[in-house]
């Protein structure tokens, strides 16, 4: 069956680092990957999205990696600030051309200054 | 221009009402997308709609219905309540281009916290 797997648990890191957060997935060809954010309450909000052809795709302090042999994405934000603490949340286009994002579960993140 | 705007933000209800959800998509977006988020579940899509027409539907049953506008309004109905039903809705709109044209990034509204007791 279908999964993306995003780390159930916190990561924690202090202000300054680059914070790194794993999107895994399995029996899944997406064309897109995309990144949300999402605060409490509140709904998710469009970071950055890459192509099944990038390695590579960089906003601002952000930065995705998206390798398609490994199945996997990897979020990174360098020089975090506290203001970066949410989750973050990938998603797929699905299989079959339907083109409606699956989404993980998210991983929350938490800066502390 | 204005976000997606979703109403109620809070309601409570009790086991066996119905409810009904509202959503207005970002000016010039025709495609409205209804997910269910909850701690256990994650985000699940229930369907979307484009040009009043359902388009694609998730896995979730007959109680849960939607529909949509010529103004690209969206409502969604849950009927006969169950606890399992609390939980965030969240509604997002898009341009719903075919797929060709590129990823379907959606732009959510703040959802609609709904519990029932």
């Amino acid at each position: 069956s279908q999964k993306i797997e995003q780390n159930s648990e916190a990561l924690n890191i202090q202000e300054g680092k680059t914070a790194t957060l794993t999107c895994n997935y399995t029996n899944y060809s997406p064309a897109y990957l995309q990144w949300y954010r999402q605060d409490p309450g509140r709904g998710p909000v469009f970071l950055l999205l890459i192509r099944e052809n990038e390695k590579e795709k960089r906003k601002e302090r952000l930065k995705v990696t998206f390798d398609t042999t490994l199945k996997q994405s990897l979020f990174h934000i360098t020089a975090s600030q506290p203001a970066d603490s949410a989750t973050y949340l990938c998603a797929l286009d699905s299989s079959g051309g339907s083109y409606i994002p699956t989404f993980g579960r998210g991983t929350s993140l938490i800066v502390h200054p | 221009k204005a976000g997606v705007t979703q109403t109620p933000r809070y309601l409570i209800k009790t086991r066996g009402q119905q409810v009904t959800l509202s959503c207005s998509p970002i000016s010039g977006h025709r495609s409205v997308s209804w997910y269910q988020q909850t701690p256990g579940q994650g985000l699940q899509f229930l369907f979307e709609y484009f040009s009043e027409t359902q388009r694609n539907k998730g896995n979730f049953p007959g109680r849960f219905s939607g529909r949509q506008f010529s103004n690209s309004r969206s409502e969604m109905n849950v009927s006969t309540l169950e606890l399992g039903d609390s939980a965030l809705y969240l509604c997002a709109s898009s341009s719903g281009q075919p797929p060709s044209s590129g990823a379907n990034v959606l732009t959510f509204g703040a959802g609609s916290r709904l519990t029932v007791l």
